[in-house]
């Protein structure tokens, strides 16, 4: 079974630039949320997809975007960069099938933005 | 939105002893109680979850209660191993997973330090 993988994992970026971060999902899952961590805190929900649709939002603003394909995979695309947008992002993928709604996060992108 | 409170932030234990961290919800309407633990630099993994319709459980040294009308809910570990430092985090949500859902809300973490 392979696990749900980030890619890049670091990058630094400016501010105004934008920036586009790639999950795989779980093999089997077909739905894909990705988390806002800040240092020391928990995780903040962005969004979820599922069947290629954003299915459900967090409260973040509309610069930050994403995509489902396919294949499960999904983006998240940041466009003009704050300096509160540095911290971890973590996607998950989930089935929608399974009554638990467990969770499988990835190792996550850390993204500084200077 | 559901908000969610964890304390305390930072736990420090002897080995051996228990440790117990609470959590409470504001959503009367969140169903779906899960624990993740996150070691330095790795992803939060889940160690135990429970729904609402549960008032308890175990799984070996990792236990969960949930009380639905006072809105709290806490992780105990028994018999603390070294390997159980960590950061500890609570979530709440409708569990409606892939199927329309507002997403886990996370508590802020508590660091659980086992003293050898």
């Amino acid at each position: 079974e392979t696990g749900v993988t980030q890619s890049p994992t670091h990058l630094i970026k400016t501010r105004g630039q934008q920036v586009t971060l790639r999950c795989s999902s779980q093999s089997g899952h077909n739905t894909v949320s990705w988390y806002q961590q800040a240092l020391g805190q928990g995780p903040q929900f962005i969004f979820q997809y599922y069947r290629e649709e954003e299915n459900g939002r967090g409260n973040f603003p509309p610069r930050f975007s994403g995509l489902q394909f396919p294949n499960y995979s999904s983006e998240l695309n940041v466009n003009a960069l704050e300096l509160d947008d540095s911290a971890l992002y973590l996607c998950a993928s989930s089935s929608s099938g399974r009554v638990t709604g467990e969770l499988f996060f990835g190792e996550g992108s850390r993204l500084t933005v200077l | 939105g559901e908000n969610v409170e964890q304390h305390p932030s930072t736990l420090s234990v002897q080995e051996g002893d228990s440790a117990v961290i609470k959590c409470t919800y504001s959503d009367s309407a969140s169903n779906y109680f899960p624990w993740y633990k996150q070691e330095l630099g790795k992803r939060p993994q889940l160690i135990i979850d429970i729904r609402s319709n549960v008032g308890e459980k175990k799984d070996q040294r990792i236990a969960v209660t949930l009380n639905k009308t006072a809105k709290h809910f806490s992780l105990h570990i028994t018999e603390t191993q070294p390997e159980d430092s960590a950061v500890y985090f609570c979530a709440a949500s409708e569990g409606n997973a892939g199927g329309g859902a507002d997403g886990l809300t996370f508590g802020k973490g508590t660091h659980l330090i086992i003293q050898p």
